[in-house]
């Protein structure tokens, strides 16, 4: 079962605009993560945002959480080609925190 | 800086056939997991291993087993491939912790066919 929706499930975009991806979720949640995978890669880990947690920085990434509503955002400001790639959120759910469950992601493409 | 290596990369099998994908950590991290992903999906656990001799199943166990042979080291097993097991296989680790509250870090996959 998908416990993480993203949307949209694809994005184009030019270089040096923001973009910016949903994932929503159905049930209470220790945590949420955002995570990269670039083709034929593996994921890479971006960001970790708590429950208790309302918006996080790291460099061009923004996440905002909102439990009322159990959706996650994740904003990429000045996008470059280099971001390219699939994005995936994680949820780690409050009392069964044995495992992360992964959405089944957004595929940016960022047009030179 | 290997972090966690996956070999094979790449292999195609027969129906029937049965192949063991290696995995291998070098950060000294507690927890191993295998995932599975499919074309348009998010990863699925198919087991995982909390610490060195522990094992236990993820959503998709079905057709596999795994060995935890030391801390560093975490192998899946398919016993008789089916078509349906055609996928990328991906390991991953995570330092100590409670599970799911520690980032993961992934190897480059293994992508396997099955004929």
């Amino acid at each position: 079962s998908q416990q993480g929706e993203e949307d949209p499930q694809a994005l184009s975009i030019q270089e040096g605009e923001n973009a910016t991806m949903n994932c929503s979720y159905k049930t209470s949640i220790n945590n949420l993560q955002w995570y990269r995978q670039n083709s034929g890669r593996g994921l890479v880990h971006l960001i970790l945002i708590r429950s208790n947690e309302r918006e996080k920085h790291s460099g061009r990434l923004r996440v905002t959480l909102d439990t009322s509503k159990k959706s996650s955002s994740l904003l990429i400001t000045a996008s470059r080609a280099a971001d390219t790639a699939s994005y995936f959120c994680a949820t780690a759910v409050s009392g069964s925190a044995r495992q992360l469950t992964f959405g089944s992601g957004t595929q940016l493409t960022v047009l030179p | 800086n290997a972090g966690v290596t996956q070999t094979p990369k790449f292999q195609v099998l027969k129906t029937g056939q049965s192949m063991t994908l290696q995995c291998a950590q070098d950060m000294n991290h507690n927890s191993m997991y295998w995932y599975r992903q499919d074309p348009g999906m998010g990863l699925r656990l198919i087991y995982y291993s909390a610490s060195e001799g522990t094992t236990d199943k993820g959503e998709v166990p079905n057709g596999y087993n795994v060995s935890r042979l030391n801390k560093r080291e975490f192998s899946l097993r398919l016993e008789s491939a089916a078509p349906s097991q055609t996928s990328v296989y991906f390991c991953a680790s995570s330092p100590a912790g409670q599970f799911g509250h520690q980032p993961q870090h992934f190897g480059d996959g293994t992508r396997l066919s099955i004929l």
